[in-house]
């Protein structure tokens, strides 16, 4: 049972557009959401979080909004630019158990192209 | 400067050998984390451990072993019990697992059974 859901595996934009990147879940204990990006053979870089608490949170080109009642969530990349092409995960945590592991979307493959 | 180390990048073993898997922070982080990533899939959770001495069983921890005799290291050892070993591995480090902290990961082990 997939808690985290990415339901695109790849996306292509042109350069300077727009990337939009959408991530569902279904675990209503989620209070805590991030975005990494990653590389292939490397590990993931964080990027963007935000908490249950807010809608909205906005780091330079990367923003991040969050609609508790659909359980979605989403990143917007504006201008895309060529280096943003890797893979994106969605992750959310919860406060059960207190592990505060990530559970993670199965990623969405960003493409912009020049 | 600070960050996560893991080695060996690549790691090749034969069927019913054990092998370890180093990961190493200098963050000063409670919280260590191993995660293991398939082709097409996310990040699954293996083990973790909130502080030294402790750790506890991830969602797909059968096969797995590890320690956290030292705060800075985690770790982990592949059995032959492991069905599937052949995968990405990744490890992770937070401050602490209360409150909101994302997570950071090391560069990743690729392990291949031969």
């Amino acid at each position: 049972d997939q808690q985290v859901k990415q339901n695109s595996p790849s996306l292509s934009v042109q350069e300077g557009r727009i990337s939009i990147l959408n991530c569902d879940y279904t675990n209503s204990m989620f209070d805590y959401f991030l975005w990494y990006k990653k590389y292939p053979a490397e590990g993931p870089t964080f990027l963007i979080s935000i908490s249950s608490i807010k809608d909205k949170n906005e780091d330079g080109r990367f923003t991040v909004f969050l609609n508790k009642s659909a359980k979605h969530l989403s990143l917007h990349i504006v201008p895309s630019q060529p280096g943003d092409s890797a893979v994106y995960f969605c992750a959310a945590s919860a406060p059960d158990t207190g592990r505060r592991a990530l559970t993670f979307g199965s990623g969405t493959r960003l493409q912009v192209q020049p | 400067d600070g960050g996560i180390t893991q080695s060996p990048k690549y790691l090749f073993r034969k069927e019913g050998q054990n092998v370890t898997l180093s990961c190493e922070q200098n963050l000063n982080h409670d919280a260590m984390y191993w995660y293991r990533q398939d082709p097409g899939q996310g990040l699954r959770l293996i083990y973790y451990s909130q502080i030294v001495n402790d750790f506890q069983k991830g969602d797909i921890a059968e096969g797995y072993s590890v320690s956290r005799e030292k705060k800075e290291s985690f770790p982990l050892t592949v059995t032959s019990a492991q069905k599937n070993p052949t995968a990405f591995y990744l490890c992770a480090s937070t401050p602490g697992t209360s409150g909101y902290n994302e997570q950071f990961f090391g560069p990743g082990t690729r392990l291949t059974v031969l």
